[in-house]
């Protein structure tokens, strides 16, 4: 039972324009919401993680918007570079079951 | 500080073969994870080891074990091989004071049944 919705499966960016990939969560038990960055050959890695009493967060290029009543939330790349083309993760974690539910990634390709 | 290791990078077996997977987490780090990453399937939790012990394990069938040493690295075995268990799998450590979101990954084991 897949409890993270993520979409586009894929996305194109010209260099310079803003990047959006979108999730949906059922649980109401998640407790933080982390992004994951993964380029070919690598593991993911962490790059942004939110609450869900906090509407937002950003870090340098990367924000998570989020909104607790729709059961969504979002990352947004500003500026995106050539650099970001990489596949991206959302998650969601429950403290009491003590794990990570990820979505299904979205590959980014950001053109030149 | 070195990263997550893991080990082999690839590995083919036939099915109905065993595989044997290993992992060495962070220094300092006691609890290792175990995912695998299908095609399209994003990661899907297999188990969770803190401190020596089986502590969660995810929606797959007994075939997938694993334990913990002493020294915190882990080993996910997977008897019974069928072809659908052709995956990138993928390990994660993390700290004892570290929130259960912030996992550090290996770069995974590509595991091919033919």
């Amino acid at each position: 039972q897949q409890q993270v919705k993520q979409s586009p499966q894929s996305l194109i960016v010209q260099k310079g324009g803003i990047s959006i990939i979108n999730c949906a969560y059922e649980n109401t038990a998640f407790d933080y919401f982390p992004w994951y960055q993964q380029f070919p050959g690598k593991g993911p890695a962490l790059l942004i993680a939110i609450r869900p009493d906090v509407s937002e967060k950003k870090e340098g290029r990367f924000t998570i918007s989020f909104n607790k009543s729709a059961k969504q939330f979002s990352l947004h790349i500003m500026d995106s570079q050539p650099g970001d083309s990489a596949t991206y993760f959302c998650a969601a974690s429950s403290g009491s079951a003590r794990q990570l539910t990820f979505g299904s990634g979205t590959q980014l390709t950001v053109l030149p | 500080e070195a990263g997550v290791t893991q080990s082999p990078t690839h590995l083919i077996k036939t099915r109905g073969q065993q595989a044997t997977l290993r992992c060495s987490p962070i220094s300092g780090h006691t609890s290792v994870y175990w995912y695998q990453q299908a095609l399209g399937l994003g990661l899907q939790f297999l188990l969770w080891y803190d401190e020596g012990e089986e502590r969660n394990r995810g929606n797959f069938p007994p075939r997938f074990s694993g334990r913990q040493f002493p020294n915190y690295s882990s080993e996910l075995n997977v008897n019974a091989l069928e072809l659908e268990d052709s995956a990138l799998y993928l390990c994660a450590s993390r700290s004892r004071r570290a929130p259960y979101y912030e996992q550090y990954f290996g770069p995974g084991t590509r595991l091919t049944v033919t």
